[in-house]
């Protein structure tokens, strides 16, 4: 069965310090996988992408994400925090359905 | 580009009553869809369509109906609105492939039902 499962509900890092969101993942076959971003009262939007090309991806703002088949990951970094990252996260697998993870928090610390 | 765009940002009704979301996409894509959002629960798909004429059921369609008779237009329809519709609705689109392709959201419709 496919799901999505986001292992933290609310990460604090202080600014400048390294980010890890983890995001763990099951499916039958080849799915798609997305990060997005919600900044407080808007929309969602597209952090980064894996479509089963290059498995390290990089996505904007200095982003990345690595899919991992055999620990079926797709966790989340970013080597420096900036204050502007703080926003909620969503981690999507995308296969026979378009799953959401129930997202995180991430507060960053001055 | 406007991209997506979501009528009304706010909305106050009573339970019982109907309305309609609106949205409205610019970018010619095929795939549009509406999601709401609880907290907790991240977003949960209620109805999407493939293309024009096309529509179908998402996980929680109950109380919601949809049409597409244009490209550019996804209205979501609640029939007698009810206090379990508290939420905030999106709308997304994206160009073809639904699974591997981009979703772009609106700016959300914040619903309370009294």
């Amino acid at each position: 069965a496919q799901s999505v499962t986001q292992l933290d509900s609310h990460v604090s890092v202080s600014e400048g310090t390294p980010v890890l969101l983890r995001c763990n993942y099951s499916s039958s076959y080849s799915p798609s996988l997305f990060w997005y971003v919600q900044h407080p009262n808007k929309g969602l939007q597209l952090l980064l992408k894996y479509t089963s090309a290059a498995t390290l991806v990089k996505g904007i703002n200095g982003f990345e994400a690595e899919f991992k088949k055999s620990e079926t990951s797709f966790h989340l970094t970013k080597p420096s925090a900036h204050m502007s990252d703080a926003a909620e996260y969503f981690c999507v697998v995308s296969e026979v359905k378009i799953i959401f993870g129930k997202g995180t928090r991430l507060h960053i610390l001055p | 580009n406007a991209g997506v765009t979501q009528t009304p940002k706010f909305q106050v009704l009573k339970t019982g009553q109907s309305m309609t979301l609106q949205c409205a996409q610019d970018m010619n894509h095929e795939y549009m869809s509406w999601y709401r959002q609880d907290p907790g629960m991240g977003l949960r798909l209620i109805h999407y369509s493939v293309g024009a004429g096309i529509t179908d059921q998402g996980e929680v369609p109950n109380g919601y109906n949809v049409s597409r008779s244009t490209t550019e237009d996804f209205p979501l329809r609640l029939l007698s609105a009810a206090p379990s519709q508290t939420s905030v609705y999106f709308c997304a689109s994206s160009r073809g492939d639904r699974y591997t392709d981009t979703q772009y959201f609106g700016p959300g419709t914040r619903l309370t039902v009294l």
